[in-house]
């Protein structure tokens, strides 16, 4: 049972428009979201977070959105850089410590 | 600050064998996980400890084994490599002091198992 989904396996946009990146989940009782970003040969690194309690948080260019009504948060990076390229992953939790990570999506940014 | 680091960066077992892979934080994080990566499923949790001297499992903790002696080190032991277990695997920590449990990334073992 997959709790978090990222459906788009790729995304491909063009430099300087917006990349959306999207994540669903099933369980009602995460208390916070992240997104992690990975480049080939590395670790994943720490993107952006938001609180069950909020709907928006901006960082930059990053800004993530959650919907908990439906379930599903969103990666909005605006505008697009070529150094964006990379896998992006979604992460859940709980006040447990454990994450629950998605598939990920690999965004590819076009000069 | 190093942050998280791991060794070996790279092994190459054969089915049977056995290894021990290593990951250290300079963080003073309580919280240490292992997780694999696997082309199409994400990360997913081996087992993750919450202090020193303490360990439990995660979402696939089968074949692999883990000890945390000292608070800044966390061990993932396979006892009998099999072809199933060839994955990048990631170390992590993180606070639970933090409001979001933001866990740091080590760079990864390539392991493969022929």
């Amino acid at each position: 049972d997959q709790q978090v989904k990222q459906n788009s396996p790729s995304l491909s946009v063009q430099e300087g428009r917006i990349s959306i990146l999207n994540c669903d989940y099933t369980n009602s009782m995460f208390d916070y979201f992240l997104w992690y970003k990975k480049y080939p040969a590395e670790g994943p690194t720490f993107l952006i977070s938001i609180s069950s309690i909020k709907d928006k948080n901006e960082d930059g260019r990053f800004t993530v959105f959650l919907n908990k009504s439906a379930k599903h948060l969103s990666l909005h990076i605006v505008p697009s850089q070529p150094g964006d390229s990379a896998v992006y992953f979604c992460a859940a939790g709980r006040d447990t410590g454990k994450l629950i990570f998605g598939q990920g999506t690999t965004l590819q940014v076009k000069p | 600050n190093a942050g998280v680091t791991q060794t070996p960066k790279f092994r190459v077992l054969k089915t049977g064998q056995s290894m021990t892979l290593l990951c250290a934080q300079d963080m003073n994080h309580e919280y240490m996980y292992w997780y694999r990566q696997d082309p199409g499923m994400g990360l997913r949790l081996i087992h993750y400890s919450v202090g020193e001297g303490t360990t439990a499992k995660g979402e696939v903790p089968d074949g692999y084994n883990v000890s945390r002696l000292k608070k800044q080190n966390f061990l993932l032991g396979l006892e009998s490599a099999a072809p199933s277990q060839t994955s990048v695997y990631f170390c992590a920590s993180s606070s639970p002091r933090s409001s979001t449990d933001t866990q740091y990334f080590g760079p990864g073992t390539r392991l493969t198992v022929l």
